[in-house]
């Protein structure tokens, strides 16, 4: 079964900088997406970025990057120049390429945006 | 903007009682998730339906847990009878088809006493 990682129960970040959360994923699949979700406290989760297995080219979404790593099983998210909307559990996610294509979640990682 | 909408957002039952939530897919989305959130924890699914049919629930405790979606639109999950343990956030997610991006809606907070 396909496991998500994410080892970072809470990071923090001053507003205007840089920060990068950490997540691994185990899979013997070939064909896979994967995904950062962010949930503000009390709010609906919503995606921040996908990133398709077979592209090798980065995702990226305005002040969101991430850094895909197939051979390691490694896929982080940068996020630049850090706002106090950024604050919220940020979840990596993995969606296997056929069967019922659901969705599994690390645990989350909580980032605070300190001013 | 289009959303997914759960009703209720807050409940609190007691043990052994029965539970039900429902949820309003955005309009057009073929495929239907709900997902349980224990705190600390990130979501599992419990059930997934592509139109009124299941496609998976693999992870659904069966025996008390059901779940239904009658005309392929919005859908109903039970819990009958209710355990501590099930204390948790229900999430519905809809999307327009298996490989389309999931919209979540806001959850639904269940706390079992």
């Amino acid at each position: 079964a396909q496991t998500v990682t994410q080892s970072q129960p809470e990071m923090s970040v001053q507003e205007a900088e840089t920060v990068t959360l950490s997540c691994t994923y185990d899979t013997s699949e070939s064909d896979y997406y994967l995904f950062w979700y962010k949930q503000p406290p009390s709010r609906q989760m919503i995606l921040v970025i996908r990133q398709e297995a077979y592209k090798q080219q980065n995702a990226t979404e305005n002040r969101f990057s991430v850094n895909f790593q197939k051979a390691a099983k490694s896929f982080s998210l940068k996020i630049s120049d850090s706002q106090l909307g950024d604050a919220a559990m940020y979840f990596c996610a993995y969606r296997q390429h056929g069967g019922s294509e659901k969705l599994v979640f690390g645990k989350g990682t909580k980032l605070t945006v300190n001013p | 903007e289009a959303e997914v909408a759960q009703s209720p957002r807050y409940k609190i039952t007691e043990k052994s009682q029965a539970v039900a939530f429902w949820c309003d897919p955005i309009s057009g989305h073929a495929t239907l998730y709900w997902y349980r959130q224990i705190l600390g924890q990130g979501p599992e699914l419990l059930v997934q339906f592509q139109d009124e049919s299941v496609v998976d629930d693999s992870q659904l405790p069966k025996d008390r847990f059901s779940a239904e979606r009658l005309k392929g639109v919005d859908s109903t999950l039970k819990i009958q009878p209710a355990e501590l343990g099930d204390s948790a956030m229900y999430l519905c997610a809809s999307s327009l088809g298996l490989r389309r991006e999931a919209f979540f809606g806001q959850g639904t907070r269940l706390t079992v006493v």
